[in-house]
């Protein structure tokens, strides 16, 4: 069957350390990976997009990864802030071309001062 | 003024009631959807459409109508509520052109007692 997984265990870090989240997929084929944040109470707002033929990207403290034999990504925060807390979403496209996104359950992640 | 909105924000209604949930966005994007989003399950699919006249189920239909009435407008309702359809609701928007990218409207929450 199809999945996209999370660590639905919630995320406890450090301020100023990196924190790593992952995303995990199983019989998907995406042409691209996304990532989004979401604030208690609020609509998830998109971070990044990683498309299939790219290993990497990055934006300001942002780092994402894809690995399309593992099946998986990974997504950093770099020196990471309290304001950094928040559940973290990815997604990817369900079928192709079709624009309808499949979202992992997210990770919740909690930056202590 | 936020380029996707939800009316109402909170709503309280009873078994067997049908009520609309509506959407409206000022990005002049042609796709729109409408997600559920309950605690450990993610967001899941229940209608998008990528045109007026384009309209499509998702994942979880079933008990769910919606009417696209504008380009900027997509309702969605609820034929006749049960409380497990309790959960937060949101609207999403993208365009045909950059069509990876989501943008969220802020939410309604719906309680069905």
């Amino acid at each position: 069957s199809q999945k996209i997984e999370q660590n639905s265990e919630a995320l406890n870090i450090q301020e100023g350390k990196t924190a790593t989240l992952t995303c995990n997929y199983t019989n998907y084929s995406p042409a691209y990976l996304q990532w989004y944040r979401q604030d208690p109470g609020r609509g998830p707002v998109f971070l990044l997009l990683i498309r299939e033929n790219e290993k990497e990207k990055r934006k300001e403290r942002l780092k994402v990864t894809f690995d399309t034999t593992l099946k998986q990504s990974l997504f950093h925060i770099t020196a990471s802030q309290p304001a950094d807390s928040a559940t973290y979403l990815c997604a990817l496209e369900g079928s192709s071309n079709t624009g309808k996104l499949i979202f992992g359950q997210g990770t919740t992640l909690q930056v202590k001062p | 003024d936020a380029d996707v909105t939800q009316t109402p924000r909170n709503r309280i209604t009873k078994t067997g009631k049908r009520i609309m949930l509506e959407c409206s966005q000022t990005k002049g994007h042609d796709r729109m959807y409408w997600y559920r989003q309950d605690p450990g399950l993610g967001l899941r699919l229940i209608y998008y459409s990528f045109d007026v006249k384009d309209i499509n189920k998702g994942e979880i239909s079933d008990g769910y109508s919606v009417s696209r009435q504008a380009q900027a407008k997509f309702s969605l309702s609820l034929e006749s509520a049960i409380p497990n359809q309790t959960a937060l609701y949101f609207c999403a928007t993208s365009d045909t052109l950059t069509e990876e990218t989501q943008y969220f409207g802020p939410g309604t929450r719906l309680l069905v007692l």
